[in-house]
């Protein structure tokens, strides 16, 4: 089966960092890229950027450039999402999407279960 | 960057009904990559169209997906219990540029 399997929640204070993670299996992870979407309490779905794990290609969303860092080690297939320096606004659910190619024409077609990242002090 | 406005916000039916939701986005969507999400309360997107009208593996033909350049639809032919949902629509025809729509909640009557 494939899957995007999520780390878990987190529940930080501001100022601090964090890198989460998403774990592709039962397909070739390094053949196709994993985008990053954000989703605040009660709002829609945001891109953020994505990465290609085979030579580590990134973009990002101008919203986002330089807000948090895409990185991905194609040798454990996970890719990865981090901040140096959290922020209250940072909280919502992250998840990782695998876009899939050509047999969806590159939509986004396996979703993580997400992780809920809280920022409080 | 493409903007795609959805309408409605908020659509209030029964079961039975027959949907339609619009997707108009600001400038023409190149090769007519876009595609329709489904996400339930506490669940993650689901992926129910792509490329403006073919539906991904699994999903019923009640989905029917139609549209071109600006103006797209998601059409549910006769709604069930299991379609309340909000329904956001993607572009990613300026790959690798991506921009999804605020979305449209499906709710029950």
């Amino acid at each position: 089966e494939m899957q995007l399997v999520q780390s878990g929640a987190e529940v930080k204070k501001p100022g601090e960092s964090l890198k989460i993670s998403c774990k592709g299996s039962g397909y070739i992870f390094t053949s196709f890229w994993i985008a990053w979407v954000r989703q605040m309490p009660g709002k829609g779905l945001e891109w953020m950027g994505i990465i290609y794990p085979g030579d580590s290609d990134t973009r990002y969303s101008p919203s986002f450039q330089g807000q948090v860092t895409i990185s991905a080690d194609k040798s454990i297939n996970t890719a990865y999402l981090q901040w140096s320096s959290l922020k209250a606004s940072d909280t919502a659910m992250y998840y990782c999407v695998r876009r899939g190619g050509g047999l969806v024409l590159d939509a986004f077609d396996i979703w993580g279960q997400g992780t809920m990242v809280a920022v409080s002090s | 960057e493409v903007v795609l406005t959805q309408s409605p916000g908020t659509l209030s039916l029964s079961p039975g009904e027959r949907v339609t939701l619009s997707c108009r986005a600001s400038q023409s969507v190149s090769n007519n990559y876009l595609a329709w999400y489904q996400q339930k309360l506490g669940q993650a997107p689901r992926l129910l169209i792509y490329g403006a009208s073919n539906r991904a593996t699994g999903i019923p033909d009640r989905f029917s997906g139609s549209g071109s350049g600006t103006d797209f639809t998601l059409t549910i032919s006769r709604l069930e219990p299991d379609d309340f949902a909000v329904y956001y629509c993607q572009q990613y025809g300026s790959s690798p540029l991506v921009t999804f729509g605020g979305g449209t909640k499906v709710e029950l009557k």
